[in-house]
């Protein structure tokens, strides 16, 4: 079974740049998600997709950041402008079942795309 | 109350020891407490979770050891060898309820075995 994909693995841009995240999560999982890791911090959720729709995405900074995800499968998160806070790994997972199923919390991770903004 | 307490936040074993991290949550909803493993340059990946109706669960040299009314639980490492040196997270979240069952993190604890 292939795991999930992400790209590009590393971006290196200056503030105020936009740039764009990939990820295409393990074939028939329903539940999407993206969490930023900041250097030395565990990852915190950005946004959680079921399907095509956003079931949580409240500490997900607007003003800069949107994601989607549609028909479903693969997904990308956009950041503009970029701040030099930004810089930190993105890292995409996602799971088998929906999450209103008991036992629907095993979340399976990408590599992660490390940004850099200088 | 969202919060999960990880600690320590580095850890040196010699090999063939007992490594052992320990977290702490607030938020009694929480029913699934996984443990993930992260080596440098890769996503977390699941090392082994638990569910409040058990006290402890065993895989292979691994073991979570769940405390409910103390509101911790910690994983411990046997036979610790070098290629387990990475870096460890507890995370907590909510299965029921429909509400998100986003994982939170602890701050992850650097275990580094030594020959």
């Amino acid at each position: 079974e292939a795991g999930v994909a992400q790209s590009p693995r590393y971006k290196i841009i200056e503030k105020r740049q936009s740039v764009a995240f990939w990820c295409n999560p393990i074939s028939g999982h329903a539940t999407l998600y993206w969490y930023q890791q900041i250097l030395g911090q565990g990852p915190k959720l950005l946004i959680q997709f079921q399907n095509n729709g956003v079931v949580d995405d409240s500490q997900l900074p607007k003003d800069r950041f949107s994601a989607e995800r549609l028909k479903g499968v693969d997904s990308t998160l956009k950041i503009q402008p970029a701040k030099l806070e930004d810089s930190a790994v993105y890292l995409c997972a996602s799971s088998p079942v929906g999450m209103w199923l008991a036992g629907a919390n095993e979340q399976f991770f990408g590599p992660g795309t490390r940004l850099t903004v200088l | 109350q969202q919060q999960v307490k990880q600690s320590p936040q580095s850890l040196i074993v010699q090999k063939g020891g007992i490594s052992i991290i320990n977290c702490a949550y607030e938020n009694t909803a929480f029913d699934y407490f996984p443990w993930y493993q992260q080596f440098p340059g890769k996503g977390p990946a699941l090392l082994i979770a638990i569910r409040p109706d058990v006290s402890e669960k065993k895989e292979g040299r691994f073991t979570i050891s769940f405390n409910k009314s103390a509101k911790q639980f910690s994983l411990h490492i046997m036979d610790s060898q070098p290629g387990d040196s990475a870096t460890y997270f507890c995370a907590a979240s909510r299965s029921y309820g429909g509400a998100t069952n986003k994982l939170i993190f602890g701050t992850g604890t650097l275990l580094a075995v030594q020959p």
